[in-house]
Protein backbone atom coordinates (compact mmCIF):
# COMPACT_ATOMS: atom_id res chain seq x y z
CA UNK A 1 0.00 0.00 0.00
CA UNK A 2 1.50 3.09 -1.05
CA UNK A 3 2.36 5.89 1.77
CA UNK A 4 1.13 9.70 2.17
CA UNK A 5 2.44 11.30 -0.54
CA UNK A 6 3.24 15.13 -0.49
CA UNK A 7 4.00 17.37 -3.47
CA UNK A 8 5.97 19.39 -3.87
CA UNK A 9 9.15 18.32 -1.94
CA UNK A 10 11.14 21.38 -2.37
CA UNK A 11 9.63 25.10 -2.77
CA UNK A 12 11.15 28.48 -2.56
CA UNK A 13 9.22 31.59 -2.70
CA UNK A 14 9.52 35.12 -1.74
CA UNK A 15 7.74 37.00 1.18
CA UNK A 16 4.31 38.16 0.00
CA UNK A 17 3.35 35.41 -2.45
CA UNK A 18 1.69 32.63 -1.57
CA UNK A 19 2.03 29.00 -1.79
CA UNK A 20 -0.42 25.63 -1.78
CA UNK A 21 0.71 22.14 -0.78
CA UNK A 22 -0.73 19.15 -1.61
CA UNK A 23 -0.68 16.04 0.39
CA UNK A 24 -2.15 12.18 -0.37
CA UNK A 25 -3.03 10.23 1.83
CA UNK A 26 -3.10 6.48 2.41
CA UNK A 27 -5.63 4.64 0.46
CA UNK A 28 -8.56 4.06 2.96
CA UNK A 29 -7.44 6.86 5.79
CA UNK A 30 -10.21 9.77 5.80
CA UNK A 31 -8.64 11.90 8.14
CA UNK A 32 -5.50 14.84 7.07
CA UNK A 33 -3.63 16.65 9.50
CA UNK A 34 -0.70 19.08 8.83
CA UNK A 35 2.34 19.68 10.99
CA UNK A 36 4.73 22.38 10.31
CA UNK A 37 8.69 21.31 11.82
CA UNK A 38 11.01 23.79 12.58
CA UNK A 39 14.11 23.96 14.61
CA UNK A 40 12.97 26.52 16.90
CA UNK A 41 9.55 25.46 17.71
CA UNK A 42 10.27 21.66 16.97
CA UNK A 43 5.97 20.26 15.58
CA UNK A 44 3.35 22.24 15.68
CA UNK A 45 -0.18 21.11 15.01
CA UNK A 46 -1.73 22.82 12.36
CA UNK A 47 -5.52 21.42 11.68
CA UNK A 48 -6.69 18.54 11.06
CA UNK A 49 -9.68 17.42 7.85
CA UNK A 50 -12.03 14.05 8.30
CA UNK A 51 -14.85 13.81 5.88
CA UNK A 52 -14.00 17.30 4.01
CA UNK A 53 -14.60 19.20 7.51
CA UNK A 54 -11.57 20.62 9.63
CA UNK A 55 -12.47 19.20 12.76
CA UNK A 56 -9.29 20.65 14.63
CA UNK A 57 -7.02 23.89 14.35
CA UNK A 58 -3.98 24.56 16.11
CA UNK A 59 -2.61 28.34 17.10
CA UNK A 60 -1.64 29.70 13.44
CA UNK A 61 -2.68 32.86 11.84
CA UNK A 62 -5.49 32.83 9.46
CA UNK A 63 -3.04 33.04 6.28
CA UNK A 64 -2.66 29.25 7.06
CA UNK A 65 -5.90 27.42 5.58
CA UNK A 66 -6.56 23.95 4.29
CA UNK A 67 -9.15 21.93 2.68
CA UNK A 68 -10.00 18.47 1.60
CA UNK A 69 -11.35 16.96 -1.12
CA UNK A 70 -13.89 14.11 -1.34
CA UNK A 71 -11.43 11.70 -2.33
CA UNK A 72 -9.65 12.36 1.01
CA UNK A 73 -6.79 14.37 -0.42
CA UNK A 74 -5.72 17.54 1.04
CA UNK A 75 -4.28 20.87 0.25
CA UNK A 76 -2.90 23.28 2.49
CA UNK A 77 -2.64 26.97 1.38
CA UNK A 78 -0.16 30.01 3.11
CA UNK A 79 -0.84 33.18 1.89
CA UNK A 80 0.98 36.31 2.58
CA UNK A 81 4.63 34.26 2.95
CA UNK A 82 6.71 35.31 5.93
CA UNK A 83 10.18 34.71 6.28
CA UNK A 84 9.14 32.47 9.71
CA UNK A 85 7.21 30.53 7.95
CA UNK A 86 10.34 28.58 6.14
CA UNK A 87 9.40 25.07 7.79
CA UNK A 88 8.94 21.32 7.02
CA UNK A 89 5.51 21.09 6.23
CA UNK A 90 4.35 17.50 7.39
CA UNK A 91 1.16 15.70 6.13
CA UNK A 92 -0.23 12.79 8.33
CA UNK A 93 -3.17 10.52 7.53
CA UNK A 94 -4.83 7.85 9.77
CA UNK A 95 -7.89 5.86 9.48
CA UNK A 96 -10.21 7.73 11.95
CA UNK A 97 -9.64 10.46 14.16
CA UNK A 98 -9.69 8.82 17.33
CA UNK A 99 -6.07 8.39 19.58
CA UNK A 100 -6.25 4.66 18.66
CA UNK A 101 -5.97 5.85 14.66
CA UNK A 102 -2.11 6.23 14.35
CA UNK A 103 -0.46 9.06 11.82
CA UNK A 104 1.04 7.87 9.12
CA UNK A 105 3.32 10.95 8.03
CA UNK A 106 4.36 11.84 4.53
CA UNK A 107 8.44 13.41 3.77
CA UNK A 108 7.32 16.48 3.53
CA UNK A 109 7.22 19.71 1.96
CA UNK A 110 10.54 21.87 2.76
CA UNK A 111 9.34 26.03 2.27
CA UNK A 112 11.96 28.21 2.36
CA UNK A 113 10.64 31.63 1.97
CA UNK A 114 13.31 33.98 1.08
CA UNK B 1 -1.47 22.13 30.00
CA UNK B 2 0.16 20.07 27.59
CA UNK B 3 4.01 19.48 27.45
CA UNK B 4 6.10 16.67 26.70
CA UNK B 5 9.99 16.95 27.70
CA UNK B 6 13.12 14.44 26.09
CA UNK B 7 16.34 14.64 26.63
CA UNK B 8 18.12 15.84 23.41
CA UNK B 9 20.75 13.59 22.74
CA UNK B 10 22.01 10.14 23.56
CA UNK B 11 25.14 8.55 22.40
CA UNK B 12 25.38 4.05 22.18
CA UNK B 13 28.01 2.27 21.28
CA UNK B 14 26.96 -0.44 18.23
CA UNK B 15 25.33 -3.77 19.57
CA UNK B 16 24.23 -1.79 23.48
CA UNK B 17 20.91 -1.49 24.20
CA UNK B 18 19.60 2.40 23.85
CA UNK B 19 16.89 3.72 26.20
CA UNK B 20 15.06 7.13 25.43
CA UNK B 21 13.17 8.41 27.94
CA UNK B 22 9.95 11.09 27.75
CA UNK B 23 8.14 12.30 30.55
CA UNK B 24 4.03 14.21 29.48
CA UNK B 25 1.98 16.23 31.44
CA UNK B 26 -1.63 15.35 29.95
CA UNK B 27 -2.97 12.27 32.30
CA UNK B 28 -5.96 12.08 30.22
CA UNK B 29 -3.73 10.68 27.26
CA UNK B 30 -5.15 7.70 25.81
CA UNK B 31 -2.36 6.49 23.41
CA UNK B 32 1.17 7.77 23.91
CA UNK B 33 3.60 6.95 20.81
CA UNK B 34 7.05 6.89 19.30
CA UNK B 35 8.16 8.50 15.62
CA UNK B 36 11.69 8.48 14.42
CA UNK B 37 12.89 10.78 11.92
CA UNK B 38 15.92 10.31 9.75
CA UNK B 39 17.23 13.02 7.94
CA UNK B 40 15.74 14.80 4.88
CA UNK B 41 12.17 12.38 5.56
CA UNK B 42 9.13 12.23 7.50
CA UNK B 43 8.25 10.67 10.71
CA UNK B 44 8.39 6.97 10.76
CA UNK B 45 5.90 5.40 13.12
CA UNK B 46 7.53 2.63 15.24
CA UNK B 47 5.18 1.75 18.10
CA UNK B 48 2.37 3.31 20.43
CA UNK B 49 0.76 2.86 23.88
CA UNK B 50 -2.48 2.19 25.29
CA UNK B 51 -2.24 4.17 28.46
CA UNK B 52 -3.65 1.09 30.36
CA UNK B 53 -0.99 -0.81 29.34
CA UNK B 54 2.40 -0.97 31.14
CA UNK B 55 4.87 -2.31 28.44
CA UNK B 56 4.10 -3.26 24.97
CA UNK B 57 7.16 -5.41 22.99
CA UNK B 58 7.90 -5.19 19.22
CA UNK B 59 11.02 -7.22 18.31
CA UNK B 60 13.42 -4.68 19.19
CA UNK B 61 11.56 -2.55 20.56
CA UNK B 62 10.23 -2.42 24.07
CA UNK B 63 7.92 0.57 25.61
CA UNK B 64 7.93 0.97 29.26
CA UNK B 65 4.78 3.12 30.79
CA UNK B 66 4.79 4.41 34.07
CA UNK B 67 1.43 6.24 34.24
CA UNK B 68 1.46 7.39 37.69
CA UNK B 69 5.02 9.47 36.55
CA UNK B 70 3.87 10.31 33.64
CA UNK B 71 6.98 8.42 32.05
CA UNK B 72 7.64 6.40 28.69
CA UNK B 73 10.71 5.08 27.60
CA UNK B 74 11.57 3.73 24.42
CA UNK B 75 14.28 0.96 24.29
CA UNK B 76 16.08 -0.80 21.23
CA UNK B 77 17.85 -3.45 21.72
CA UNK B 78 21.16 -4.65 19.88
CA UNK B 79 21.15 -0.85 18.28
CA UNK B 80 23.02 -0.80 14.90
CA UNK B 81 24.18 2.16 13.07
CA UNK B 82 21.00 2.17 11.31
CA UNK B 83 19.32 3.72 13.91
CA UNK B 84 20.87 6.61 14.38
CA UNK B 85 18.06 9.06 14.15
CA UNK B 86 15.44 11.69 15.94
CA UNK B 87 13.07 9.88 17.99
CA UNK B 88 10.04 12.22 19.01
CA UNK B 89 7.73 11.11 22.13
CA UNK B 90 3.94 12.42 21.08
CA UNK B 91 1.00 12.51 23.75
CA UNK B 92 -2.84 12.46 22.32
CA UNK B 93 -4.33 15.53 23.43
CA UNK B 94 -8.03 16.37 24.49
CA UNK B 95 -9.79 17.96 21.88
CA UNK B 96 -13.35 18.46 21.37
CA UNK B 97 -14.79 15.76 19.07
CA UNK B 98 -11.56 14.14 18.69
CA UNK B 99 -8.23 12.84 19.71
CA UNK B 100 -6.34 12.97 16.54
CA UNK B 101 -3.89 16.28 17.59
CA UNK B 102 -0.67 15.00 18.63
CA UNK B 103 2.09 17.31 21.22
CA UNK B 104 5.63 16.01 20.37
CA UNK B 105 8.54 16.24 21.89
CA UNK B 106 11.52 18.08 20.99
CA UNK B 107 13.02 15.23 19.99
CA UNK B 108 16.38 12.82 21.08
CA UNK B 109 18.71 12.57 18.55
CA UNK B 110 20.73 9.12 18.87
CA UNK B 111 23.94 8.28 17.74
CA UNK B 112 25.61 4.96 17.48
CA UNK B 113 28.80 4.49 16.96
CA UNK B 114 31.21 1.09 16.74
Amino acid sequence: KAGVTQTPRYLIKTRGQQVTLSCSPISGHRSVSWYQQTPGQGLQFLFEYFSETQRNKGNFPGRFSGRQFSNSRSEMNVSTLELGDSALYLCASSLGTGGGSPLHFGNGTRLTVT
Amino acid sequence: GEDVEQSLFLSVREGDSSVINCTYTDSSSTYLYWYKQEPGAGLQLLTYIFSNMDMKQDQRLTVLLNKKDKHLSLRIADTQTGDSAIYFCAETAMFSGGYNKLIFGAGTRLAVHP
